[in-house]
């Protein structure tokens, strides 16, 4: 079960845009609309931001936006605020797998 | 309002077992496929084991296939995790998640800590 690919660390200046890629194969990304995400504040439960690849939950800011292109899912944050300084997961689909992890991204507002 | 209360987790030697607990309310439990996924420390998030609504199907991580056995009590709107053969590398907080409806996790328990010795 390898692990979806993801940046060990973004950065950004609070207002600016950032995008943390998250790449797998055709066998996992490339062929399933099932890529969630997941933000955690350090000591906290992840929360899910995304989910079948662009989906807001109820309750999630449209600052936050999920695509897909090819076996490379992408989370963009909109207008950087402090408080979306955390770690960030995606997660996918993966067949006979059936699921498969991003290593993680952790988020530095400036 | 959603919620899950995760408990069992604890201090165990290298070998020896847990199980874990998680209490569900707030939804039709038997309705939704739950999943235990877990974090060690300083590390990130891994999948252990998934069961759907019925307990008909269940899944497991390679790291744990054979050692861990999910299952479920809906009338009690309870999930479970046995944990045999426990080792060094099964440390970490063990999450409670519900799935929302495709495979995305939306509501999570405050985790419970096991931590294996050796």
């Amino acid at each position: 079960q390898s692990a979806l690919t993801q940046p060990a660390s973004v950065s950004g200046s609070p207002g600016q845009s950032i995008t943390i890629s998250c790449t797998g194969t055709s066998s996992d990304v490339g062929s399933y609309n099932f890529v969630s995400w997941y933000q955690q504040h350090p000591g906290k439960a992840p929360k899910l931001m995304i989910y079948e690849g662009s989906k807001r939950p109820s309750g999630v800011s449209n600052r936050f936006s999920g695509s897909k292109s090819g076996n490379t899912a992408s989370l963009t944050i909109y207008g950087l605020r402090a408080e979306d300084e955390a770690d960030y997961y995606c997660f996918s689909h993966a067949g006979s797998t059936p699921w498969v992890f991003g290593g993680g991204t952790k988020l530095t507002v400036l | 309002e959603v919620q899950l209360l995760e408990s069992g987790g604890g201090l165990v030697q290298s070998g020896g077992s847990l199980r874990l607990s998680c209490a569900a309310s707030g939804f039709a439990f038997s309705t939704y496929a739950m999943i235990w996924i877990r974090q060690a420390p300083g590390k990130g998030l891994e999948w252990v084991s998934a069961i759907s609504g019925n307990g008909g199907t269940t899944y497991y991580a390679d790291t744990v296939k054979g050692r861990f056995t999910i299952s479920r009590d809906n009338s009690k709107n309870t999930l479970y995790l046995q944990m045999n053969s426990l080792r060094g590398e099964d440390t970490a907080v063990y999450y409670c998640t519900k799935d929302q409806g495709s495979w995305a996790w939306d509501h999570w328990g405050q985790g419970t800590v096991v931590s294996v010795s050796s």
